[in-house]
């Protein structure tokens, strides 16, 4: 079967740096996206990765390992508005979007 | 990226009525729509997808005659939920998918629904 896992919940310190990982498991692969999702508002684009290795933007970072099934957001200089959930999806053969549970992120001052 | 809006926002209704949700596309031609839904603390989940002029392809465990969804023109999908019970209460999201072939989709803000 098809399956994202991702951590429920990180907590982090504002200005500090976590990361967030994502194993993969789909019916071939088509690349892996990164959303951000604010409490009850709807997903938003972060991040794109369909080459192995490091995508950077900004303080946002997004890494890519096809062989190993595992990709990772990386947030840095952390600020409160960071505070949401961040969705992992991985595309299919079909292009149809698989999706994680989301990964909480609390911020502390 | 498109943009993507929705009506309404938010809904109240009386457990029996029917509650109709609009996603349109405001600056791109879609043909296929994505309808979800997410329950608190959960992950989206895929009800259907809506084709312009055609029949919607519904996700295993998704009742089409619950869930009317109508694709009438390029730019706005319906979602119809019949008979609202307490249970279908949730966030419903739309989204459509970029011009560019990565899968990547573009989201709507969100209608939640309040069944009483």
């Amino acid at each position: 079967g098809q399956n994202i896992d991702q951590p429920t919940e990180m907590t982090a310190t504002e200005g500090a740096i976590v990361q967030i990982n994502c194993t993969y498991q789909t019916s071939g692969f088509n690349g892996l996206f990164w959303y951000q999702q604010h409490a009850g508002e709807a997903p938003t684009f972060l991040s794109y990765n369909v080459l192995d290795g490091l995508e950077e933007k900004g303080r946002f970072s997004s890494f890519l390992s096809r062989s190993k099934g595992y990709s990772y957001l990386l947030l840095k200089e952390l600020q409160m508005k960071d505070s949401a959930s961040y969705l992992c999806a991985a595309t299919d053969s079909n292009y149809q979007l698989i999706w994680g549970a989301g990964t909480k992120l609390i911020i502390k001052p | 990226g498109a943009v993507v809006s929705q009506h309404p926002s938010r809904v109240i209704c009386k457990s029996g009525t029917s509650v109709k949700i609009e996603c349109r596309s405001l600056d791109f031609q879609a043909t296929t729509m994505f309808w979800y839904r997410q329950f608190p603390k959960q992950s989206l989940m895929l009800m259907a997808t809506s084709n312009e002029g055609s029949k919607a392809t519904y996700e295993q465990g998704v009742e089409k005659d619950k869930f009317l969804i109508n694709h009438a023109s390029l730019t706005l999908s319906t979602l119809t939920v019949t008979s609202a019970h307490p249970e279908d209460s949730s966030f419903y999201i739309c989204s459509v998918p970029g011009e560019n072939d990565r899968g990547e989709q573009f989201f709507g803000p969100g209608t939640r629904l309040t069944v009483l």
